[in-house]
């Protein structure tokens, strides 16, 4: 089915450890997200990519960095894990306006846990 | 920063009731979108309203869109269990191409 795709589902890191989230659409949209969920906090946007070469901050980039590797794939990658990054995270993509049919597609989500 | 107030937070209900949910800004919206979230899973866009006066009907979902373009309500008619979920409103800022998305509304909707 098309959409957008992320690994893994779920992961549990320790504190201090390093690791990437994949994500991968097929919606051929040029532009894509990554946004954690908390609890009471909503939808927060980490990193953006506008287009397949460029990658912006959102409003939390504080300890991510992130690859747009090609046209499809966007990763995130987390390179000290913290208690504090322990959240859900979503990869989207979208037309640039995000008015296209499908507004802003969204991953399942990957659940992390940092202990 | 364009805020999007979402209300109730909130709303457990019986299966049958009706129900409405709100989306507010001190901002004038250039387009709102409705999405909804089910446990486990990533939003899902329901409805885009781009015009003030708007209304949009989803089946039982009716979406409106304020005159002024400040605000938006989602009515359920007879709700069911399946309609139990997040149900987020998002805008874009003037000017921008970002997003920005509203804490939800928690809709539990009980058999």
């Amino acid at each position: 089915n098309a959409g957008v795709t992320q690994t893994p589902k779920f992961q549990v890191l320790k504190t201090g450890q390093s690791m990437t989230l994949q994500c991968a659409q097929d919606m051929n949209h040029n532009s894509m997200y990554w946004y954690r969920q908390d609890p009471g906090m909503g939808l927060r946007l980490i990193y953006y990519s506008a287009s397949e070469g460029t990658t912006d901050k959102g409003e939390v980039p504080n300890g991510y960095n992130v690859s747009r590797l090609n046209k499809r794939e966007f990763s995130l990658r987390l390179e000290s894990a913290a208690p504090s990054q322990t959240s859900v995270y979503f990869c989207a993509s979208s037309e640039p306006t995000g008015e296209g049919p499908y507004g802003y597609t969204f991953g399942s989500g990957t659940r992390l846990t940092v202990v | 920063t364009q805020l999007l107030e979402q209300s109730p937070q909130f709303l457990s209900i019986q299966e049958g009731e009706n129900l409405t949910v709100y989306c507010n800004s001190s901002s004038v919206f250039s387009s709102l979108q409705w999405y909804r979230q089910e446990p486990g899973e990533g939003p899902v866009l329901l409805v885009t309203v781009v015009t003030g006066g708007e209304v949009k009907k989803l089946k039982r979902l009716t979406f409106q869109f304020g005159d002024a373009r400040k605000d938006s309500s989602l009515h359920i008619t007879a709700a069911q269990p399946g309609d139990t979920g997040l149900y987020l409103c998002a805008s874009r800022p003037g000017g921008s191409y970002i997003p920005t998305f509203g804490r939800g509304t928690s809709l539990i909707v009980h058999p």
